[in-house]
């Protein structure tokens, strides 16, 4: 089945500080890639997404790039803001007909400090 | 435009009562579904809709039922609740189905089951 997979945290980091969070995926087609963030309180929401190999997504700074050969989607930022701190979930959706369901991945906190 | 909203924000519950968890949302979406996360798991999906009168099962449905009177609402009914359903229940919502559709999240129910 499908699956994510992506690195423990908590992930900590000083401001300006280059982040990068490691996702890899299991899927059985040519899923859609996401990047949901979850600020402190509050619910998902999407940081970014790529639909085809190749593709980068990227928003507010943040970027991924959806790799096939390594079935990878690392999110990358230059340079991180306290601000950043929150929970990041790696997802995929596969193809077909029908409800596309999301698949997580277990989230990855980043705590950012000055 | 408010979004997705979801009541109560946090509830306690007795083993064995019952509750409704409300979901509405006023983008006019076609697709609503339902989360649980718990912690080092990700969100899984309970159930979700397609649309009004339309309804199935995700990957964790027992002891959980739904229904979709309109396209705005969406509620989440624990008939006979446990300890095992403590966690933090997510409505979300999405325009189409598609796998790279984007799917609208809203702030959560904290729940404690006793």
């Amino acid at each position: 089945g499908n699956s994510v997979t992506q690195m423990e945290g908590p992930v900590t980091l000083s401001e300006e500080a280059f982040l990068t969070i490691n996702c890899t995926y299991t899927a059985t087609g040519y899923p859609s890639l996401f990047w949901y963030v979850q600020y402190p309180g509050e619910g998902l929401q999407l940081l970014l997404k790529a639909t085809k190999a190749d593709d980068k997504g990227s928003n507010k700074g943040f970027e991924a790039t959806y790799r096939k050969e390594t079935t990878s989607f690392h999110l990358e930022k230059g340079s991180v803001q306290v601000s950043d701190s929150a929970v990041y979930f790696c997802a995929l959706s596969d193809r077909g007909t029908g409800f596309q369901k999301l698949v997580f991945g277990t989230g990855t906190r980043l705590l950012v400090s000055p | 435009n408010a979004g997705v909203t979801q009541t109560p924000k946090f509830q306690v519950l007795k083993t064995g009562q019952s509750m409704t968890l409300q979901c509405a949302q006023d983008m006019n979406h076609e697709y609503m579904s339902w989360y649980r996360q718990d912690p080092g798991m990700g969100l899984r999906l309970i159930h979700y809709s397609v649309g009004a009168g339309i309804t199935d099962q995700g990957e964790v449905p027992n002891g959980y039922n739904v229904s979709r009177s309109t396209t705005e609402d969406f509620p989440l009914r624990l008939l006979s609740a446990a300890p095992s359903q403590t966690s933090v229940y997510f409505c979300a919502s999405s325009y189409s189905g598609g796998a790279g559709e984007t799917q609208y999240f809203g702030p959560g129910t904290r729940l404690l089951v006793l």
